[in-house]
């Protein structure tokens, strides 16, 4: 596609559940990555998928938060048992060689 | 420790009025500098992408600036209209890493009629 796909666009669960999120990146970027930004807060990097080398996992708060990615395609952030302070918006942004990071609407999580 | 802050944290201008907004990093080794613009709701997108050599870019009414040797830019507002509310993010790239991306933590523009 022309840009970066998240999905869903919202999510509400309850308190206890399991979440996951998916991003379609674009075709041929070998680089993406996870962040989060909690309401009127900066972003905050989770997870970052180069190519087919090991992710950069350090941003994962906790071990609830799990991030896959096959290759060079499509990413999914889990996260399991989710809590109230796991409220936030969820944005995948991809990038390619030479090429500029391109950011996606987002995913706005909402746990009640 | 690589950092990025950005000021003001909010600025409330009239319509048709300039703004400059500033960012400061402390990021080593430097890539590159962007700005994005983040519409409530929306994913951020970006505005200008400045390298080490570059001290200034256009783009339509904004335009940034860069000094590599203070490790300041800021990013300067035209004429502004009310679409420009928004958040400003301030985004620093370092050379040759696995988190490449470090993010100011922007700066909220309310630009009224």
């Amino acid at each position: 596609g022309a840009g970066v796909s998240q999905s869903p666009s919202n999510k509400v669960t309850e308190k206890g559940k399991d979440v996951e999120l998916r991003c379609d990146p674009i075709s041929g970027h070998t680089a993406l990555y996870w962040y989060r930004q909690r309401l009127g807060q900066g972003l905050e990097f989770l997870i970052y998928f180069q190519g087919n080398s090991a992710p950069d996992k350090s941003g994962l708060p906790s071990d609830r938060f799990s991030a896959e990615r096959t290759g060079e395609s499509v990413s999914t952030l889990t996260i399991q048992r989710t809590q109230q302070e796991d409220s936030a918006v969820y944005l995948c942004a991809s990038s390619g060689r030479g090429r500029g990071y391109t950011f996606g609407s987002g995913t706005r999580l909402t746990v009640v | 420790k690589n950092q990025v802050e950005q000021s003001p944290q909010s600025l409330i201008i009239l319509e048709g009025k300039n703004c400059t907004l500033q960012c400061n990093y402390t990021v080593s080794p430097f890539s590159n500098l962007r700005w994005y613009k983040q519409d409530t709701g929306r994913g951020p997108v970006s505005l200008t992408i400045m390298t080490f050599s570059e001290n200034t870019k256009s783009n339509g009414r904004y335009t940034a600036t860069l000094d590599a040797d203070t490790k300041q830019s800021s990013l300067h507002i035209t004429a502004s209209q009310l679409s420009d509310s928004a958040s400003y993010i301030c985004v620093v790239s370092v050379n040759n890493a696995g988190n490449m991306l470090t993010f100011g933590g922007g700066t909220r523009l309310m630009v009224k009629p």
